[in-house]
């Protein structure tokens, strides 16, 4: 079946640096999102992009949506602590419906 | 903001029991979806919901499960005879409309299945 492969697993930074995490698939979406999630909580969206090679940001982060729609990336800028926690890509394939989540992203912050 | 709402926050269980998890979807909202995720992993579909029928389901969503609308607010996921495999965290999620234009699926906080 489809599968996303997210990268990196897991990210130790200080506060201030950037963070970049990206997404690649090998199937075509035609909608990527970008959720975050706390300890036990749902996703919650950060940023959602429908065009290849669309450029969102929303606040300090930044996403892309890759031009071959087979990828996308993350970017958060100048990191503080309260951005930690786990960032999932999903992506949607045309006629289907459901969300298809990467394996996730742990961020952690040292102030 | 509106948001999705899930009851309980956590269920415990006896093997072998049914139990039914519920969902307030946002009220404006016409797609429903139920996702899970165990402990440590990723977030997986299980269904979606348009229109009072299922639309679309994985491999997990096998006849042990099944989804109701039963009035015009709340969206259930019934599991007739839980297996220890089940537990997991369940998310539920709505979305306005599909087609061009799209708009995400919100997510709500989850239950935490446990079955002993």
């Amino acid at each position: 079946g489809q599968q996303l492969n997210q990268s990196p697993q897991s990210m130790f930074i200080q506060e201030g640096e950037d963070v970049s995490m990206n997404c690649t698939s090998s199937s075509i979406f035609n909608t990527w999102l970008w959720y975050k999630q706390d300890p036990g909580e749902g996703p919650v969206l950060l940023i959602a992009l429908y065009k290849a090679g669309e450029l969102t940001s929303n606040g300090r982060l930044t996403a892309q949506f890759g031009i071959t729609r087979k990828d996308s990336f993350l970017n958060i800028s100048a990191s503080i602590p309260s951005d930690v926690g786990i960032y999932f890509c999903a992506g949607r394939a045309d006629s289907s419906y459901k969300l298809i989540f990467g394996s996730g992203t742990r961020l952690l912050v040292r102030p | 903001e509106p948001e999705v709402t899930q009851t309980p926050s956590h269920q415990v269980t006896q093997m072998g029991q049914e139990v039914i998890l519920r969902c307030v979807p946002i009220s404006n909202h016409l797609y429903f979806y139920w996702y899970r995720q165990i402990l440590g992993q990723k977030v997986e579909f299980l269904v979606s919901f348009y229109n009072n029928e299922i639309s679309e389901k994985s491999e997990i969503f096998d006849d042990q499960f099944s989804v109701e609308r039963p009035d015009g607010s709340n969206f259930t996921l019934k599991i007739r005879s839980t297996k220890l495999e089940d537990s997991a965290m369940y998310f539920c999620a709505s979305q306005p409309r599909q087609g061009r234009g799209n708009q995400p699926q919100h997510f709500g906080d989850g239950t935490r299945l446990s079955i002993l």
